[in-house]
């Protein structure tokens, strides 16, 4: 099976700062990497597909770089709605798996 | 635009089984696949498996296997997902979500409480 791992766990940031998180692949999915947005009380919301592409719909602050095993989610400018948990998914694995990372909390400093 | 809309919650005695159903409206089911994804209380999000219903091909995560059935019903646009022998540490919401590699279209989510 395929493992993810994502830092830091949590972080603090004031609204306006750049935000980076990172997510890294046990091994090799090329860019078969998603990520999202869980606010409480609700369903998961895909912001990033394929490690770069920005779902429609999602604010252009938010983008995705990465490919291979190392992977890197931004926030250009937080703002006080992008207060959620944020998790990486791949799903490269054959016969067909999906992992997700284990989550980055983001709060309001 | 599809719409997946899931069953209510549950509660169950541990070493029962349950059924979650969710039934897509608005568009065509059949093309792509659905995935089920869990979260427990205060953990993060858990992929159990999933139902590619136009071929009836299943997929199961490791953790799941033997355990997890997941089975669609074509006329009524509906995916069921059957967990069995639970236990406490089953409790969660569950959640049905379209698998085009991304999931993009999710359900409300349905609560699962195990507990004697």
């Amino acid at each position: 099976d395929i493992q993810m791992t994502q830092s830091p766990s949590s972080l603090s940031a004031s609204v306006g700062d750049r935000v980076t998180i990172t997510c890294q692949a046990s091994q090799d999915i090329r860019k078969y990497l998603n990520w999202y947005q869980k606010k409480p009380g609700k369903p998961p919301k895909v912001l990033i597909y394929d490690a770069s592409i920005l779902e429609t719909g999602v604010p252009s602050r938010f983008s995705g770089s990465g490919s291979g095993t190392e992977f890197t989610f931004t926030i250009s400018s937080l703002q006080p709605e992008d207060i959620a948990t944020y998790y990486c998914q791949q799903y490269g694995g054959v016969p067909r798996g999906v992992t997700f990372g284990p989550g980055t909390k983001v709060d309001i400093k | 635009q599809v719409q997946l809309v899931q069953s209510g919650a549950e509660v169950k005695k541990p070493g029962s089984s349950v059924k979650v159903s969710c039934k897509a409206s608005g568009g065509t089911f059949s093309s792509y696949a659905i995935s089920w994804v869990r979260q427990a209380p205060g953990q993060g999000l858990e992929w159990m498996g999933g139902i590619i219903p136009i071929f009836n091909t299943t997929y199961y995560a490791q953790n799941f296997q033997g355990r997890v059935t997941i089975t669609a019903d074509k006329s009524a646009s509906t995916v069921y997902m059957e967990l069995s022998s639970l236990r406490s540490e089953d409790t969660a919401v569950y959640y049905c979500a379209r698998d085009r590699g991304a999931f993009d279209i999710w359900g409300q989510g349905t609560l699962v409480t195990v507990s004697s």
